[in-house]
């Protein structure tokens, strides 16, 4: 069926060290892919998104790779900090039947002082 | 302005009981969405509104019900609901785009709680 993947579905890295959360998608007309973050009892938030035409996308410690070929993209953080501590979401669009975004189970990200 | 308000914040209901949710945004979006979303799980999709009219409704039991009554404004009727569908409701907008996707920006949610 059309969905995404996401994993891992939990990561504890070292304050400082960088953090990689995968995700897949099989609907290949996607052409956005969007990442949000949930802090505890907050709402998701967007922290970074990527169309279709690009490989790469960064703003600052964050960056996002897409391989439209192999049909997944990453979620990068570098120099990881205590707040970077929550749940990431990746989602992508599915078109086949309806328009709508699909969403990634979750990776709970813990940052270790 | 570019945030989306929802209330309540949180709401305690008997199965008996008839209620709602109600999300407000001013950033001129003409998508709007319901989620529901429950612990450790990410946001499941309920219901879409595109320019006020009701473009996607997934499957949901009728005891939820939609509204929206302008490009501003969203409720989800709630009515003689079960203990399970006590979660997170969030409300989400975006500005809709032929074939091109934007940013949903959430609101707080209401944590609903059926007894």
């Amino acid at each position: 069926g059309e969905n995404v993947e996401q994993h891992p579905s939990t990561l504890s890295v070292q304050e400082g060290d960088s953090a990689v959360i995968k995700c897949t998608y099989s609907d290949s007309a996607s052409n956005y892919f969007p990442w949000y973050k949930q802090e505890l009892g907050k709402r998701p938030q967007l922290i970074i998104d990527i169309r279709s035409n690009v490989g790469e996308k960064k703003d600052q410690r964050i960056a996002v790779t897409l391989n439209k070929t192999a049909k997944h993209f990453s979620l990068h953080i570098t120099e990881t900090q205590p707040e970077d501590s929550a749940v990431y979401f990746c989602a992508a669009p599915r078109y086949s039947s309806a328009s709508k975004i699909i969403f990634g189970s979750g990776t709970r990200l813990s940052i270790r002082p | 302005d570019t945030e989306v308000t929802q209330t309540p914040k949180h709401l305690v209901m008997g199965m008996t009981n008839k209620k709602s949710l109600k999300c407000e945004q001013h950033m001129g979006h003409r998508a709007m969405y319901w989620y529901k979303q429950k612990a450790k799980k990410p946001p499941e999709l309920m219901f879409v509104y595109s320019y006020e009219k009701l473009s996607i409704n997934e499957s949901v039991p009728s005891r939820f019900s939609p509204e929206c009554p302008n490009s501003s404004l969203l409720n989800l009727h709630l009515h003689a609901l079960q203990p399970e569908d006590s979660a997170l409701y969030l409300c989400a907008s975006s500005q809709p785009d032929r074939g091109i996707y934007n940013e949903q920006f959430f609101g707080p949610g209401t944590r609903l709680t059926v007894l």
